[in-house]
């Protein structure tokens, strides 16, 4: 079946723009994840969705960084008034449940701030 | 907090030999602990994963046993291929959240 999705693959933007990142998640998985993987921090977590319940947001690295999911299925990650550290692969991940559940990546989204 | 830490590579290994990449963890509770593969221009993938103490993952030939007393996840091999060329991360999830921590990855480079 059809894996995790993302768009675009590549954004470039100037500093101080916003960007938005979408997610759609394998059907029927009720959890999603966001991560950020640059060259100086490794793989981070950013936020997480399960079902209706609040989102975990303990990763966003500033109030620049928000994401919604709307409906329980596509997931947006919104980065305001971008800057160059800002740069990174932007990825999602997606699970049947939190529990132990194995999580499945897409490709992800390559954003480079100039 | 929770953390991961694995051996730096690069690692380049000829073709046939045995490969290790070593991961130890710190944790406050009873994590799941994975390995996941990240090939040249590709997404993560999982590639093993064990969710106990003494539990095995196994997958593709390579083999990883969930060390309690040690706090470490050990990644094995016995014979590598030029196609196993990629980066390597080790992670853990808690029970609660279930959100990864990952460690900062090893590049693996197998000449033929």
């Amino acid at each position: 079946g059809a894996g995790v999705s993302q768009s675009p693959s590549n954004k470039v933007t100037e500093k101080g723009k916003d960007v938005e990142l979408r997610c759609d998640p394998i059907s029927g998985h009720t959890a999603l994840y966001w991560y950020r993987q640059s060259l100086g921090q490794g793989l981070e977590f950013l936020i997480y969705f399960q079902g209706n319940s609040a989102p975990d947001k303990s990763g966003l690295p500033s109030d620049r960084f928000s994401a919604e999911r709307t409906g329980g299925s596509v997931s947006t990650l919104t980065i305001q008034r971008t800057q160059q550290e800002d740069s990174a692969v932007y990825l999602c991940a997606s699970s049947l449940a939190t529990l132990r559940e194995t999580q499945y990546f897409g490709p992800g989204t390559r954003l480079l701030v100039l | 907090g929770n953390s991961v830490t694995q051996m730096e590579g690069p690692v380049t290994l000829s073709e046939e030999a045995f490969l290790t990449i070593n991961c130890t963890y710190t944790a406050t509770g009873y994590p799941s602990l994975f390995w996941y593969v990240q090939y040249p221009g590709e997404g993560l993938q999982l590639l093993l994963k064990a969710t106990k103490a003494d539990d095995k993952g196994s997958n593709k030939g390579f083999e990883a046993t969930y060390r309690k007393e040690t706090t470490s996840f050990h990644l094995e091999k016995g014979s590598v291929q030029v196609s196993d060329s990629a980066v390597y991360f080790c992670a853990l999830s808690e029970n609660a959240g279930n959100m990864l921590t990952f460690g900062g990855g090893t590049r693996l480079m197998v000449k033929p």
